[in-house]
Parts: C-alpha cells; structure tokens; sequence
C-alpha cells in the first residue's frame, strides 16, 4: 500500500527558481530517501535521510525531515531544465531495506 | 559504479504466453533484489523481494504462481510473467541492494511490458 502522499502532484517553474517538494508518511520510519525519475526511465537514488537526521544536503538538494509530523521537504535550488522529472519520496520502516514510495511530484522547469 | 541492467527493455507479447524479465547487477554483489511495476504517471508499487538462493516474498495481492521470481546468483534475478493478459501490461522495475550499503537500492532501467 501506500505509504508516501506528495505535495503538489505536479509543479511548474522557471529555471533558476527553487522547487520544494513534501512528502507526508504514516507509520514509524528507519530512514528516508528521495528519488528522481525521467519519464519512462528507472530510478535514481538522491538523497537519504535517516530518521535521527533532521537535515542533509547534497549539491543543490536539501532534504528536512520532521519525524513528529511524518513529514520530509525536498528543495531543489537554482533549478535546471535538466532538472524536469518526476520525484518520488519513499520509506524505509527497517527490517529487509523495503521501500514504499510515495505518489510522486512532477517537476518541469521551463527556460 | 552500483549499476543495474534490465533486458529486455521492452517487450510486447500476446495474451496467454509468458514473458521473462532479467534483472542483473553489473559490478556489485545483489544480496537482495526487488521487483516493482508501475502503472502510468503512478507510483512505484513493490511486488516481491528476492534474496539469493531462496524463495522470494511476495507482497499481499501479488499472485507467487503469476508472477514467477527465480533470485539464482548474486548477480541475477528474473521475473517471469506466465500467462500474461492485457491488465499485466505495465512498466517494470527491478532493484538490488548491494551487500555493502544496505539502506541503499540501485534500480534498473525498467522493462515496458505490453501484453496485446
């Protein structure tokens, strides 16, 4: 079943602008991680998160967790048209590293 | 590094015959692997987990004798489609976990299924 929910489903920007993505999740987590996805393509993990963690960064991603509100944020900043792609929140509850994946934000930055 | 393959990488058969899909793990050892499908501008929704040289767990919903998961080296896993029907046409993911970052799953490219 699923897990994640993501907000907003889809989002369009200007290239240069930020983008936040938010992914809200039910149950106790071990860690959680973000993933991007071109269209029709495979996964590619970016980020994770563990659930002592509160923030990380990676190059341009910054990724908050809030574990009391089940709650992650994903920023993307100064966005590239490069960037256009569907994102994916997924969790991880510990036990065998099963991921559960959220709906999905599709991202598309415009020149 | 930590790069997967899937074969073949679309595939289109007709309904009643059975479809195979591998899934290899290109320069790590693939302890565990896991197989997805996902429906167009949807989720990824996990069908079972595989670990080597045992029987694959398959989530609630997902038919074992439909779906044949065969994990037999650390390197391969394969997805069989047996009698497949127009509702099994789907995109196909698969994903191996590399025995030295377990909190990490490295995904194929997928396999575009459309069974006619």
């Amino acid at each position: 079943s699923q897990q994640g929910e993501e907000d907003p489903q889809a989002l369009s920007i200007q290239e240069g602008e930020n983008a936040t993505m938010n992914c809200s999740y039910k149950t106790s987590i071990n860690n959680l991680q973000w993933y991007r996805q071109n269209s029709g393509r495979g996964l590619v993990h970016l980020i994770l998160i563990r659930s002592n963690e509160r923030e990380k960064h990676s190059g341009r991603l910054r990724v908050t967790l809030d574990t009391s509100k089940k709650s992650s944020s994903l920023l993307i900043t100064a966005s590239r048209a490069a960037d256009t792609a569907s994102y994916f929140c997924a969790t991880d509850k510990g036990g065998g590293n099963k991921l559960t994946f959220g709906t999905g934000t599709q991202l598309k930055v415009e020149l | 590094g930590a790069v997967v393959s899937q074969h073949p990488s679309w595939v289109i058969c007709k309904s009643g015959t059975s479809v195979k899909i591998e899934c290899r793990s290109l320069d790590f050892q693939a302890t565990t692997m896991f197989w997805y499908r996902q429906f167009p501008k949807q989720s990824l929704m996990l069908m079972a987990t595989s670990n080597e040289g045992s029987k694959a767990t398959y989530e609630q919903g997902v038919e074992k004798d439909k779906f044949l998961i065969n994990h037999a080296s650390l390197t391969l896993s394969t997805l069989t489609v047996t009698s497949a029907h127009p509702e099994d046409s789907s995109f196909y993911i698969c994903s191996a976990s590399d025995r030295g970052k377990v909190y990490e799953q490295y995904f194929g490219p997928g396999t575009r299924l459309t069974v006619t």
